[in-house]
């Protein structure tokens, strides 16, 4: 198994730009889970999917984040319009119901 | 506001010693806890993790300490080794889906 995969590995854009993230889970889990890492606030939910749908977005930090999951196999994050307190790494997660999660292995997000 | 708290940020081990991790948590309602631990340009990877019904679980070297009542559990590597030098995450579930991440602790096990 490839494990969860997300691209970009890193990303650079200026303020204001639009910013997608990607993500493919691993096949089989049904549960999809975005995270954000900083310093001051360790790894924070943004939004998680159960069979495509959206769960909780309570972490989403402003409208500014959207997100989908169109299909079981792919979810992708978007900011627009980006800023640079939006540089961060992003994580990806999957996980069944009684597993735990399975963690891709980031995108690195700086705005300029 | 923070409900799953790492209060030490790093903490530095001479191989073969105990490290000791902390974390505490103020939701009474978790009932299992996880320690994740993530490497440099990697995401993080499941470790341990123990039900609120228990009070210790070990895994090998990895043990992890529950006090219900302190609302406290640490996780303690012993005998370190330099390749447990890594950032470690604790983190919290109410049963619900989620889980809730404190703000890691970063380990460095020296020679």
């Amino acid at each position: 198994d490839a494990g969860v995969i997300q691209s970009p590995r890193h990303e650079v854009t200026e303020m204001g730009q639009e910013v997608t993230l990607r993500c493919k889970p691993i096949s089989g889990h049904d549960y999809l889970f975005w995270y954000r890492q900083t310093m001051m606030r360790g790894l924070e939910l943004l939004i998680y999917f159960n069979n495509n749908v959206p769960i909780d977005d309570s972490g989403m930090p402003e409208d500014r984040f959207s997100a989908k999951m169109p299909n079981a196999s792919f979810s992708t994050l978007k900011i627009q319009p980006s800023e640079p307190r939006d540089s961060a790494v992003y994580f990806c997660a999957s996980s069944t119901l009684t597993d735990t999660q399975y963690f891709g292995p980031g995108t690195r997000l700086t705005v300029l | 506001d923070q409900q799953v708290k790492q209060n030490s940020p790093s903490l530095s081990v001479q191989e073969g010693r105990i490290s000791i991790l902390n974390c505490d948590y103020t939701n009474s309602m978790f009932d299992y806890f996880l320690w994740y631990k993530k490497y440099p340009a990697e995401g993080p990877t499941f470790l341990i993790s123990i039900s609120s019904i228990k009070d210790k679980n070990e895994d090998g070297r990895f043990t992890v300490f529950l006090n219900k009542s302190a609302k406290h559990l640490s996780l303690h590597i012993v005998p370190s080794q330099p390749g447990d030098s890594a950032v470690y995450f604790c983190a919290a579930s109410d049963g619900t889906d989620k889980l809730i991440f404190g703000t890691g602790t970063r380990l460095q096990v020296f020679p």
